[in-house]
């Protein structure tokens, strides 16, 4: 069964570079979530989007957007980045009438590592 | 916020029964999550259980739930090496306010 694409799955930056991570959700699901896992650390929810539209935020920094597409694939698009930005980052998507219960699929993560 | 707590590690012996722990403070919590995460891969859900009942069953796991004292716990039966890896508890109302803990790193030893 096809699962959440992530991409790409590593990836190298250096300080106040910018950095554009990928997403491709299951087919047919309309809700993509965005997650962010420092070392060590839970999860932590940034934003969703719902039929290309923001429908929630979480601890997602201003230097920070993304955006869901018409083919339901969503970017995050990191500006300006920090040491602390490193971290996995986790795609989820969902079907909306599933997402309230939190039936998630996750991709693999993409790895940043700001140097 | 919420806060979910667990013992960050547990090691077992490979055929015997692992519990992993979970507590959580909000009570209204809807859904009661467990995901795995196995090095360098993403959270695979696991299982989830409504805030409403208080056990689910599904082939070797079995949760078990305490509302009254916000604990959470999930039982692997005869447990193997491939279920070495980091379980995550997460509750909350929905996707959008997911609160997860920080992880349970089980070591299943040959």
């Amino acid at each position: 069964a096809a699962g959440v694409i992530q991409s790409p799955r590593h990836l190298i930056k250096e300080k106040r570079e910018t950095a554009t991570l990928k997403c491709y959700p299951i087919p047919r699901h309309d809700t993509v979530y965005w997650y962010q896992q420092g070392p060590g650390q839970d999860p932590q929810f940034l934003i969703s989007f719902y039929e290309k539209m923001q429908s929630d935020k979480g601890s997602i920094p201003d230097r920070f957007s993304a955006q869901q597409f018409s083919d339901y694939h969503s970017e995050l698009n990191m500006s300006s980045l920090e040491l602390g930005d490193s971290a996995l980052y986790f795609c989820a998507s969902s079907l909306a009438d599933r997402g309230h219960t939190g039936e998630l699929f996750f991709g693999e993560g993409s790895r940043l590592t700001v140097l | 916020g919420e806060d979910v707590e667990q013992s960050l590690f547990l090691s077992v012996r490979e055929g015997d029964s692992s519990v992993i722990n979970c507590t959580y403070t909000d009570s209204s919590s809807t859904y009661l999550y467990w995901y795995k995460q196995e090095p360098g891969a993403g959270l695979q859900l696991l299982t989830y259980i409504f805030s409403n009942m208080d056990m689910k069953q599904d082939q070797r796991l079995t949760v078990l739930l305490n509302k009254k004292d916000k604990h959470l716990s999930l039982r692997i039966a005869d447990t193997q090496t491939g279920d070495s890896a980091i379980y995550f508890c997460a509750s909350g109302t929905g996707a959008n306010n997911l609160f997860f803990g920080t992880g349970t790193r089980l070591t299943v030893i040959p």
